[in-house]
């Protein structure tokens, strides 16, 4: 059965602090996405990661990075968070095969106050 | 991708068959037809995927027209945890960030007791 997990369901942080969520997947997975999701605006990618050390931009990477030391691990780190980076955060992984379907994480609800 | 219209909301009575269409007149040849749901504030599932064939598994089946200009997932006996957005996506596969998957507005089925 596939698995990604997500570190976090909610978060509660400050503006101006660093965060760090974590994204987990057992399936060998070679990509690894980060969305978020709010309200009207669907999902929107941040970063895509299709091997170890390897990213790539999203639509919105402003205000944020990652890292991926590990093919299981993917890393999103908002480097000072601010109140409108208040959203859904969504992992997702796929394999290279033809098809490639994504399977998300339980995603981490943050709030930056 | 192509893009997809989904009716926004549909009823269906606890343990019988839920039909939810989708129109995708634009669909290329080496487009699939994606189906993931997600419950109120939990990560998107994914259900099934097609292409030309008709598709069962565990969860739904898929039916494709023959001229695949629209498809009809079917859930074959509904229950109260089937309550959720359910999103139909037609995309081919490419590499890299453009990889992404862009979620429609949905159709929201709501399974009534």
């Amino acid at each position: 059965d596939v698995k990604v997990t997500q570190s976090s369901r909610y978060l509660v942080k400050r503006t101006g602090e660093k965060v760090f969520l974590e994204c987990v997947q057992d399936m060998d997975h070679e990509n690894m996405f980060w969305y978020r999701q709010d309200p009207g605006l669907g999902l929107r990618l941040i970063y895509f990661s299709y091997d170890v050390k390897m990213k790539e931009k999203g639509d919105i990477p402003e205000g944020y990075s990652v890292s991926r030391e590990k093919k299981e691990r993917f890393s999103l780190i908002l480097e000072s968070a601010s109140t409108n980076q208040t959203s859904m955060y969504l992992c997702a992984s796929s394999s290279m095969a033809v098809q490639e379907t994504q399977y998300f994480g339980p995603g981490t609800r943050l709030l930056v106050l | 991708d192509a893009k997809t219209t989904q009716p926004p909301s549909m009823d269906c009575a606890e343990g019988r068959a839920a039909n939810l269409p989708c129109n995708h007149s634009t669909i290329s040849g080496n487009e699939y037809v994606y189906w993931y749901r997600q419950i109120h504030s939990q990560g998107p599932q994914y259900i099934i995927h097609g292409l030309k064939n008709n598709e069962t598994n565990e969860m739904a089946s898929l039916i494709i027209t023959e001229d695949r200009k629209s498809s009809t997932l079917i859930l074959p006996h509904a229950t109260l945890r089937d309550t959720a957005v359910y999103y139909c996506i037609v995309r081919v596969r490419r590499g890299g960030a453009t990889n992404k998957l862009i979620f429609g507005t949905g159709t929201l089925l709501a399974v009534q007791p």
